[in-house]
């Protein structure tokens, strides 16, 4: 069966700190997808990256970051010098075999001005 | 915008009404699925289509059935509406096995 725990269930940081937002997950499958969505206040689900299970490059884009570590089952994503509008919920999710995507129950993030 | 249309965006029904939201894309794309949010729950995988005609269980799957006759629409369907299925439905598309999902706007469904 396939799993995503995302422990932090809500966070909230002063402005310009940086903050990481925990995944972990579980799988049989040798290959698989990992991926972040942003949900804002607005209520749209946005996508943010893909990774899949070949590739441990952890990568960077503009303040986002994403660390990927097999030996931990551990997907993170990390948020330098946050700003007001990174304030959403973000999930962690995970594709197998079986082109389910399964989500974890999400992390609130408030970026307190 | 990744060309997905969800209609309703509002409904509120009774308890046991049947109710259909539909998902239509313009994308042209192989894969749909259906998803509820809950608070609490995060998103949760309801049906999902790998083709036309081609559907599967997800993992709350009771009370549900789908329907995907063209490529382009994917039927999400309560027989008989229950409270317990008041929430916010998402319909998402992929193109390929191993790429990302774009979500639709989401339906917000009340039943009472």
């Amino acid at each position: 069966a396939q799993k995503v725990t995302q422990a932090q269930t809500e966070i909230s940081v002063v402005e310009k700190e940086d903050v990481t937002l925990d995944c972990v997950y579980e799988t049989r499958d040798t290959t698989y997808y990992l991926f972040w969505y942003k949900q804002p206040p607005s209520g749209e689900l946005v996508f943010l990256i893909r990774r899949n299970s070949f590739d441990e490059q952890n990568e960077i884009s503009g303040r986002y970051s994403w660390n990927f570590q097999k030996s931990t089952s551990s997907f993170n994503f990390t948020i330098t010098a946050s700003q007001v509008v990174d304030s959403a919920v973000y999930f962690c999710a995970l594709r197998g075999r079986d082109d389910k995507i399964i989500f974890g129950k999400g992390t609130r993030l408030h970026i307190l001005p | 915008d990744a060309g997905i249309t969800q209609s309703p965006r509002h409904k509120v029904t009774e308890t046991g009404t049947p109710v259909t939201l539909r998902c239509h894309q313009t994308e042209n794309h192989r894969y749909m699925y259906w998803y509820r949010q809950d608070p609490g729950h995060g998103l949760r995988l309801i049906h999902y289509s790998y083709g036309v005609k081609d559907t599967d269980k997800g993992e709350v799957s009771d009370g549900y059935s789908v329907s995907r006759s063209k490529t382009e629409d994917f039927l999400l369907t309560l027989e008989s509406a229950t409270s317990s299925q008041t929430s916010v439905y998402f319909c998402a598309i992929k193109i390929d096995s191993y790429t990302e999902a774009f979500f639709g706007q989401g339906t917000r469904l009340t039943v009472v």
